[in-house]
């Protein structure tokens, strides 16, 4: 398994500004992924961030909106731009470890976030 | 596409009680099937998986076989503590793309 660190935790953000939250992993891994949770909902891939490249989007998600960066094999972030109440969420960074052969993810603690 | 159908919640058991949470799946290919556990205010957790059919993955007193006739991977456990609580996710992958796809997770909740 790995240990994956994301910050901040928490915050409470006012409509129109930007959040960049972090995730950071102690081992090599292969993929890193972001996710959103909105309230009491599951789970949906915003992108797979790519060392060295852009991100590749799943549908219904923008550079614009959420860009992303991943300048080494541990370390990734993610910004939430011009943040309106719907982005309200908790957002998840999760990784595949190099050298596994399964497909298995690892997930971070997650940042909760408040858009007022 | 694939998709994922999960047992709608919440679950209120008592304390030893069995439990089942039904997951069933669409998938092109062989996906691999997990379910990870959220605790409150914590991040997912793997709790178990499988890789191919008739696998059974096991953690924690859980157990799920993956039945690729009837496209289910089903939670189960014999006896439930409180320290069960949380919300469980059932989740295909897309085979060889690291890709989940989660399904809307079962709250459960464990009475003393």
């Amino acid at each position: 398994s790995a240990v994956i660190s994301q910050k901040p935790s928490r915050d409470i953000c006012q409509r129109g500004t930007s959040l960049t939250i972090q995730c950071q992993v102690d081992s090599q891994v292969t993929m890193m992924f972001w996710y959103r949770q909105q309230p009491g909902q599951s789970l949906t891939l915003i992108a797979t961030a790519n060392q060295g490249s852009e991100a590749t989007y799943e549908s219904g998600f923008v550079i614009d909106k959420f860009p992303i960066s991943r300048p080494n094999l541990t370390f990734s972030t993610l910004t939430v731009s011009n943040m309106s109440p719907e982005d309200s969420s908790i957002y998840l960074c999760s990784v595949a470890l190099l050298g596994t052969s399964t497909d298995t993810q690892y997930f971070g603690p997650g940042t909760r976030l408040t858009v007022l | 596409g694939n998709s994922v159908t999960q047992m709608e919640g919440p679950v209120t058991l008592s304390e030893e009680a069995f439990l089942t949470i039904n997951c069933t799946y669409t998938a092109t290919g062989y996906p691999s099937l997990f379910w990870y556990v959220q605790y409150p205010g914590e991040g997912l957790q793997l709790l178990l998986k499988a890789t191919k059919a008739d696998d059974k993955g096991s953690n924690k007193g859980f157990e799920a076989t993956y039945r690729k006739e009837t496209t289910s991977f089903h939670l189960e456990k014999g006896s439930v503590q409180v320290s069960d609580s949380a919300v469980y996710f059932c989740a295909p992958s897309t085979s060889g793309t690291y890709k989940y796809i989660f399904g809307t997770g079962t709250r459960l909740k464990v009475l003393a």
